[in-house]
């Protein structure tokens, strides 16, 4: 069965560093992964998402992840954490075929918590 | 501006009592889902529906409801059978059914008095 685990149920980073947020998903056939943000009482902002290509993406609010086949893993990364980049981030797969009914599966989610 | 618009934001309910939360897209989406979040459970799927008038069931439907008449709309009714519905329902769309990306509403909060 698909499934997605973020090993990390909450992160504290200090403002300026550098951030790894991590995923990792079961799936048998091609996954299209996805990160999401999300403001507390708000709803999902897609970050950046990988259908095929190059396995290293890039997104928006200056985030990338790298997709890792060989250890089914979709980690996101950003160089310098800002304290507007506190929220909760999930990570979500996608089946890679024509007959899939276009559901996603989430993760439990990651809260970052930014400090000053 | 297109979006996915969901109402009310906030609402109260007193048990035994049926609600229906309203889900309205102008992005000329095909499919249309429903979420329901709760803390350290991520998002779980309780009904997606890819075409007018056809919907199916996601992983939590017992005790929840919906409607597809028109491409623009899909409401979702929690009903008194649903035993723990207070939670933070979204409301998402995409193209074709397919696994593109999710746009998501900006979520509705039920609380259960």
């Amino acid at each position: 069965a698909q499934s997605v685990t973020q090993p990390d149920i909450h992160i504290t980073v200090s403002e300026g560093a550098s951030l790894e947020l991590r995923c990792n998903y079961s799936y048998g056939a091609t996954p299209y992964l996805f990160w999401y943000v999300q403001s507390p009482g708000q709803g999902l902002q897609l970050l950046l998402k990988y259908f095929s290509g190059d396995t290293l993406v890039q997104g928006i609010k200056g985030f990338e992840a790298e997709f890792k086949r060989s250890q089914s893993s979709f980690n996101l990364r950003k160089p310098s954490v800002h304290w507007s980049d506190a929220a909760e981030y999930f990570c979500a797969v996608g089946a890679g075929s024509s007959s899939n009914t276009g559901k996603l599966i989430f993760g439990q989610g990651t809260t970052l918590q930014v400090k000053p | 501006d297109g979006g996915i618009t969901q109402s009310p934001k906030y609402l109260f309910r007193k048990e035994g009592q049926n609600v229906t939360l309203s889900c309205e897209q102008n992005l000329n989406h095909d499919a249309m889902y429903w979420y329901r979040q709760d803390p350290g459970q991520g998002l779980r799927l309780i009904y997606y529906s890819q075409i007018v008038n056809d919907f199916q069931k996601g992983d939590i439907a017992e005790g929840y409801s919906v409607s597809r008449e028109k491409k623009e709309s899909f409401p979702l009714t929690v009903t008194s059978a649903q035993k723990n519905p207070t939670a933070f329902y979204l409301c998402a769309s995409n193209m074709q059914g397919g696994a593109g990306e999710l746009f998501f509403g900006e979520g509705s909060r039920l609380t259960v008095l």
